[in-house]
């Protein structure tokens, strides 16, 4: 098992783009978190999923932001219509259920320009 | 709704000395989990120790351990005999869908 993996890592977008992310977790893993983190700031939480089941998103996301796990897998981070204020790193994160430890990814930098 | 409230936005410490991270947190839920991570520059983020709301006994892991305040809502995080290896972001994070503070940067002088 080679842990979460994020595709890509390093995404230069023009404003007005769409981008899409990808997220591999840990084969099993049942949760899978998505989280925005800004330099020097906490993760923000974007949205949550058990298995296929999108728990929640944040109110604070603009209907720009979209995720899917269609298969329980492996999940995308889609951005329509790309701003500046977009830039950000971009996480992920899985675990094997409520409330254990979550294995996080190493990010997808988007730098919107 | 949940909130995490880490106070203290960087924190230094003597090395082999002991630091204390401060964490306040809200939650509507009656049975969660509270976590610290860490995360290094320029690296992924990792757990450093877990905490049960519904345990009294507070989570110790080797030099890391929490003094946890239920009724007070307070989740600090004690670090004793603090290693250059220590210095890095550390995040409280509460609950389900685990939201996590500000974070507070840890210096550690040689």
């Amino acid at each position: 098992d080679t842990g979460v993996s994020q595709d890509p890592r390093h995404k230069i977008t023009k404003r007005g783009q769409n981008v899409t992310f990808r997220c591999d977790p840990i084969s099993e893993h049942n949760r899978l978190y998505w989280y925005r983190q800004t330099l020097g700031q906490g993760p923000e939480f974007l949205t949550y999923f058990q298995n296929e089941a999108q728990l929640e998103k944040s109110r604070l996301l603009s209907d720009r932001f979209s995720a899917e796990r269609p298969k329980g897998s492996f999940s995308t981070l889609e951005i329509q219509r790309t701003e500046q204020g977009d830039s950000a790193m971009y996480l992920c994160a899985s675990s094997s259920s409520e409330n254990t430890e979550a294995f996080f990814g190493q990010g997808t930098r988007l730098t919107v320009v | 709704a949940q909130t995490v409230t880490q106070s203290q936005p960087e924190m230094s410490v003597q090395e082999a000395e002991t630091v204390t991270l401060s964490c306040t947190y809200d939650t509507s839920e009656s049975d969660y989990y509270l976590f610290w991570y860490k995360q290094p520059p320029s690296r992924q983020m990792i757990l450093v120790i877990r905490q049960e709301a519904y345990k009294q006994q507070n989570a110790t892991e080797n030099r890391f351990s929490v003094n946890f305040q239920k009724a007070a809502k307070s989740f600090s995080l004690k670090i004793s005999d603090s290693q250059l290896g220590d210095a890095a972001m550390y995040f409280c994070a509460v609950g389900n869908k685990l939201v996590f503070g500000a974070g507070t940067i840890l210096r550690v002088k040689s």
